[in-house]
């Protein structure tokens, strides 16, 4: 059983704060990492998708790290807006797996 | 033109009832997904199928079953209906390749309710 873990469950901040969460993955056998936005009564969408140990990767406020040998990646949103509320998902694929392995998320919320 | 359909968006059904979910996606994705959402809003993988040859079937019951009857299509069809087969269901799609390829597409999702 693979364990993808995601801290913290939920997060409350200030519209204008910067925040990060954390995702824990199984550093062996490791193949890509995904991170997925989900807003309430929609589908996950894909925000990143992370192969390479030390990469990082940017979209407008959010950006992504990734250290495969200790098994973690750092998802950012910097002054953060009400419209970034959503549950953050990252999912684990490992080389011999055929398929993605979620988190449980962070369900981020942005008070105006 | 929505990537990953799901049909129907809201199911509710009698217990011991038999149904189908069906999952379309017109991306020419080798690889599709069944995940089941549980109560802690958990996205649970059920099923992975790759170019119609199962590859992952996780510790569901035999109740469920997916059914593909072409590369485009994963339907999940369950069997005797339990009360605990309420959820939220989500089929997604991805490509097979590189790892940088493999973002997954969802689909709207399908809320079952067991009555």
């Amino acid at each position: 059983i693979l364990n993808v873990e995601q801290s913290p469950q939920s997060l409350h901040v200030q519209e204008g704060d910067s925040t990060n969460f954390t995702c824990s993955f199984p550093s062996s056998n490791f193949y890509a990492l995904h991170w997925y936005r989900w807003e309430t009564a929609k589908s996950p969408e894909a925000l990143f998708v992370m192969t390479l140990n030390g990469d990082e990767k940017k979209k407008g406020r959010i950006s992504a790290t990734l250290n495969t040998k200790e098994g973690y990646s750092y998802l950012y949103i910097k002054g953060s807006q009400p419209e970034d509320s959503a549950t953050y998902l990252c999912a684990f694929m490992g080389y011999n797996n055929n398929d993605m392995r979620f988190g449980a998320g962070t369900r981020l919320t942005v008070k105006p | 033109d929505t990537a990953v359909s799901q049909t129907p968006k809201y199911l509710v059904t009698q217990m011991g009832n038999d149904k189908s979910i069906k999952c379309e996606q017109n991306l020419g994705h080798d690889t599709m997904y069944w995940y089941k959402q549980d109560s802690k809003k958990f996205l649970k993988i059920m099923f992975s199928y790759n170019n119609k040859e199962l590859i992952i079937n996780e510790t569901v019951p035999n109740r469920f079953s997916p059914k593909s009857p072409d590369k485009a299509h994963l339907n999940l069809h369950i069997n005797s209906l339990e009360l605990g087969d309420s959820a939220v269901y989500f089929c997604a799609s991805s490509q097979e390749g590189t790892a940088l390829n493999t973002e997954a597409f969802f689909g709207q999702g399908t809320r079952l309710t067991v009555v």
